[in-house]
């Protein structure tokens, strides 16, 4: 049974600095990776998706990479501002009816 | 294009009553899905639908929810009786494929459950 774990939980930090939030995947057979942002009262947003057969992935100050192998992928977040406050969610596909698994997610907030 | 509709947004019920959840998905995705968020845990699968037959409903509590997506576009989740331990938000997500492909998912603003 495919786990999801992220750490950490929570963050907080200045703005303008730089961060990494980490997530690992206990079965290495998926077939992509996605990260979720979600806003309190509201659905998840699509950020990144990486093939199995990537290593990384780039939208903006969002840069995600993923080692199969290993079973792990991060988010790296350049320049961070007050309004990328959210819940990170990292999700695998994976097992013969491509499910999404996801993580309990990295509540992130962004102080001015 | 619009996307993943909902309602209500939000619902408070009494235990042992009933509620039932909506779910418009994009037009033209033939997989629909409804997950569980409980507070400060990710979402988890509840059943997913491929046009209107249901492909997992393997961790669906089956004695107490029951979806149905008639027509293979709209699709309803209900439950009945409510226990204290369902109040969550109940996400539905559509996507464009079958399971051959990747399953890029949209998700919908959800419906917050409060059940006291």
């Amino acid at each position: 049974k495919q786990e999801v774990t992220q750490i950490p939980a929570a963050l907080s930090v200045p703005e303008g600095e730089n961060l990494v939030l980490n997530c690992s995947f206990t079965d290495s057979a998926i077939y992509n990776l996605q990260w979720f942002r979600q806003d309190p009262g509201k659905g998840l947003t699509s950020l990144l998706l990486i093939q199995s057969s990537q290593r990384e992935q780039t939208s903006g100050r969002l840069n995600a990479s993923l080692d199969k192998s290993s079973g792990r992928s991060t988010l790296y977040i350049a320049a961070s501002q007050p309004g990328d406050s959210a819940t990170y969610l990292c999700a695998v596909v994976s097992g013969s009816a491509r499910q999404l698994t996801f993580g309990s997610g990295t509540q992130l907030t962004v102080l001015p | 294009e619009a996307g993943v509709a909902q309602s209500p947004r939000y619902k408070i019920i009494e235990k042992r009553q009933s509620v039932a959840f909506w779910c418009n998905p994009i037009s033209g995705h033939a997989t629909l899905y409804w997950y569980q968020q409980i507070l400060g845990q990710g979402p988890k699968l509840l059943i997913q639908f491929q046009n209107n037959g249901v492909v997992d409903d393997s961790q669906l509590p089956k004695d107490r929810f029951s979806a149905e997506r008639l027509k293979g576009v709209d699709s309803t989740l209900k439950i009945q009786p409510a226990k204290l331990e369902d109040s969550a938000v109940y996400l539905c997500a559509s996507s464009p494929r079958g399971q051959i492909s990747y399953n890029e998912q949209f998700f919908g603003p959800g419906t917050r459950l409060t059940v006291l």
